[in-house]
């Protein structure tokens, strides 16, 4: 059973950097690709990318600018960066796992965690 | 990437059921038989229902059940109960290891 948990700052300013973490608790770290996922407040999810252990990376085409995500495996953790933040980046931020053998789906998730851009 | 296309809400009576579709196109939903279903209830994370169109993971119920036919995706509920009320959304591959949600939906049960 994979859990993971996400942590970070709660406001960020705006033009600043959002900065979070997922630290993840059991299962194999390299059976999945790591995820995050944001969900604007009554709004739908987004994909915004993902890591591979190997630190091999994906993201969504509308951030890719923007975005950074990173894998520390000795600490089971991996992270994400989204640079010149706007109020349009308020959301709940979910780390989850992706699991793309025999399949294509996100099983596991974190509770995520509210992060509000505002001066 | 444009989000998959789902109905804004559904609803229905106890034990009746109920279909929600996800449409996309040929490039993502028409091409790969890996769609996802996820039920989210307010302020909770989604839950995995469905994967790859039509799997259940383990111990969820069987009510629920996914199929696709062309470029839609839909999610069946059968037998609804309360606790079924929720927001749903699909999720597929789309290509180049690339994800897509869906807009999601309501269903109030009745």
């Amino acid at each position: 059973q994979v859990q993971l948990q996400e942590s970070g700052p709660g406001l960020v300013k705006p033009s600043e950097t959002l900065s979070l973490t997922c630290t993840v608790s059991g299962g194999s770290f390299s059976s999945y690709y790591w995820s995050w996922i944001r969900q604007p407040p009554g709004k739908g999810l987004e994909w915004i990318g993902y890591i591979y252990y190997s630190g091999s990376t994906k993201y969504n085409p509308s951030l890719k600018s923007r975005v950074t995500i990173s894998v520390d495996t000795s600490q089971n953790q991996f992270s994400l960066k989204l640079s010149s933040v706007t109020a349009a980046d308020t959301a709940v931020y979910y780390c989850a796992s992706l699991r793309y053998t025999s399949g294509w789906y996100y099983n596991y998730w974190g509770q995520g965690t509210l992060v509000t851009v505002s001066s | 990437q444009s989000a998959l296309t789902q109905p804004a809400s559904v609803s229905g009576s106890p034990g009746q059921s109920i279909t929600i579709s996800c449409t996309g196109i040929n490039s993502d939903v028409g091409s790969y038989d890996l769609v996802s279903w996820y039920q989210q209830h307010p302020g909770k994370a989604p839950k995995l229902m469905i994967y790859e169109g039509s799997k259940r993971p383990s111990g969820v119920s069987n009510r629920f059940s996914g199929s696709k036919s062309g470029n839609t995706a839909s999610l069946t509920i059968s037998g609804l109960q309360a606790e079924d009320e929720a927001d749903y959304y699909c999720c597929s591959y789309a290509g180049s290891s690339t994800s897509l949600f869906g807009g999601g939906t309501k269903l109030t049960v009745l």
